[in-house]
């Protein structure tokens, strides 16, 4: 398995602010990472596919960066519909593995 | 545009064997090297990849899971599903079938663009 770590777990913000949420993997995955969204009772909402790749219909204050082992998922200008909770998710390995969450919350 | 909706029971009791079936609605399974996966997520917690099937009918699992999963599709049907054996109370979660685009230029796949809604399944006597 590779080890996927976010931080932090849990981020308060405001509206408009700009945030960033970092994703670590025990090894190097190129770029084989994606970013998800997930509101409460829904399924996770695809953003970013390797490393930087936004997925089509998806607001362009998403954005995605890194490399190797270190990467982030940046939102610009916070929009009222943003807070939720992100994954990141390795696919280097036929063996996927995501991040623990992100909890996105209104300060 | 393609939809998936997971269906199956939402109460399994302990040590029988868990199914669920994906119906995939919009499109053809048989029309593109899509990949079909399922990922559970048990009730506050983070996402398990669980399984995935190719459309050629072979199939890769988590390495945690791999002695209790069966993943496959039926083409005919529009549908894949998934089995897994020997349930415990551990694999109470919400169940998600998603798609995966064809393997890029690079050949990696694996992250998932289209999802379906979920079903809860509980594993209680």
């Amino acid at each position: 398995d590779i080890q996927m770590t976010q931080s932090p777990s849990t981020l308060s913000a405001s509206a408009g602010d700009r945030v960033t949420i970092t994703c670590r993997a025990s090894q190097s995955i190129s770029t084989w990472l994606a970013w998800y969204q997930q509101k409460p009772g829904k399924a996770p909402n695809l953003l970013i596919y390797k490393a930087s790749n936004l997925e089509s219909g998806v607001p362009s204050r998403f954005s995605g960066s890194g490399s190797g082992t270190e990467f982030t998922l940046t939102i610009s200008s916070l929009q009222p519909d943003d807070f939720a909770t992100y994954y990141c998710q390795q696919y280097q390995t036929y063996s996927s593995d995501f991040g623990q969450g992100t909890k996105l919350e209104i300060k | 545009q393609v939809q998936l909706q997971e269906l199956g029971p939402g109460l399994v009791k302990p040590s029988q064997t868990l199914s669920l079936t994906c119906s995939v609605s919009g499109d053809s399974m048989s029309s593109g090297s899509y990949l079909w996966n399922w990922i559970r997520q048990p009730a506050g917690k983070g996402l398990e990849w669980i399984g995935r099937v190719f459309t050629s009918g072979h199939s890769d699992y988590n390495p945690s899971l791999k002695s209790r999963v069966t993943i496959s599709l039926d083409t005919s049907k529009n549908q894949f599903s998934l089995k897994m054996t020997s349930v415990t109370a551990a694999d109470t979660a919400v169940y998600y079938c998603a798609r995966s685009p064809p393997p890029d230029s690079s050949g990696y796949y694996g992250y998932f663009q289209r999802w379906g809604q979920g079903s809860l399944v509980t594993v209680s006597t």
